[in-house]
């Protein structure tokens, strides 16, 4: 199976600002990672697909990047409704697995 | 407008079953894969399984932690995809999620679209 590791795994940070994570594989899945957004109580939202298509009606302050084992999460210029839980996860094969989540708190 | 609703949910013993469905409306649902998401209570994200388009056969794929239990089928003239749960135990407690697969990999997708969940609580 692959292994999807996220760091950190938790952050602070203040509106306005830009907060990068990062979410690795344990072996190479090309471009096919997604990174979802999930608030308290909600189903996940999907942000990204193929590391850095944006999801239709996301806005563009959400980007991905990365390839191979390495994929990052940018989102600059924080709002409030950001603060959120993130998880990343791998669309290469079965089984499907996802990172264990980085919480984004408020500062 | 894509939308899912999962039902039948709620509090079963240990070693009994239960039924969830998955009603889709918005999209063609026999063209499109579906997929089983579970989280478990302050958890994270556990894939449970995903069930192929007919156009692709109809197969299907299951977590480790739940093959041979857990069945996952489709109805595509009533738009519903099921998951049957069978020989239920504690640790299968979570609010599980129905989504449509997109994006997929020559592997598996990314999902798109999500149920609101349904809570399956394992309890004696």
């Amino acid at each position: 199976d692959i292994q999807m590791t996220q760091s950190p795994s938790s952050v602070s940070a203040s509106v306005g600002d830009r907060v990068t994570i990062t979410c690795r594989a344990s072996q190479g899945i090309s471009r096919w990672l997604a990174w979802y957004q999930q608030k308290p109580g909600k189903a996940p939202k999907l942000l990204i697909y193929t590391a850095s298509s944006l999801q239709s009606g996301v806005p563009s302050r959400f980007s991905g990047s990365g390839s191979g084992t390495d994929f990052t999460l940018t989102i600059n210029s924080l709002q409030p409704e950001d603060f959120a839980t993130y998880y990343c996860q791998q669309a290469n094969s079965f089984p499907v697995t996802f990172g264990q989540g980085t919480r984004l708190e408020i500062k | 407008e894509v939308q899912l609703v999962e039902s039948g949910g709620g509090l079963v013993q240990p070693g009994r079953s239960l039924r969830l469905s998955c009603t889709a409306s918005g999209f063609t649902f026999g063209d499109n894969a579906m997929t089983w998401v579970r989280q478990a209570p302050g958890k994270g994200l556990e894939w449970v399984g995903f069930i192929r388009s007919k156009t692709y056969g109809g197969t299907t794929e299951y977590a480790a932690s739940v093959k041979g239990r857990f069945t996952i089928s489709r109805d595509d003239s009533k738009s519903i995809a099921y998951l049957q749960m069978n020989s239920l135990e504690t640790e299968d407690t979570a609010v599980y999620y129905c989504t449509r697969a997109r994006y997929c990999s020559g592997g598996s997708c990314s999902f798109d679209s999500w149920g609101q969940g349904t809570l399956v609580t394992v309890s004696s």
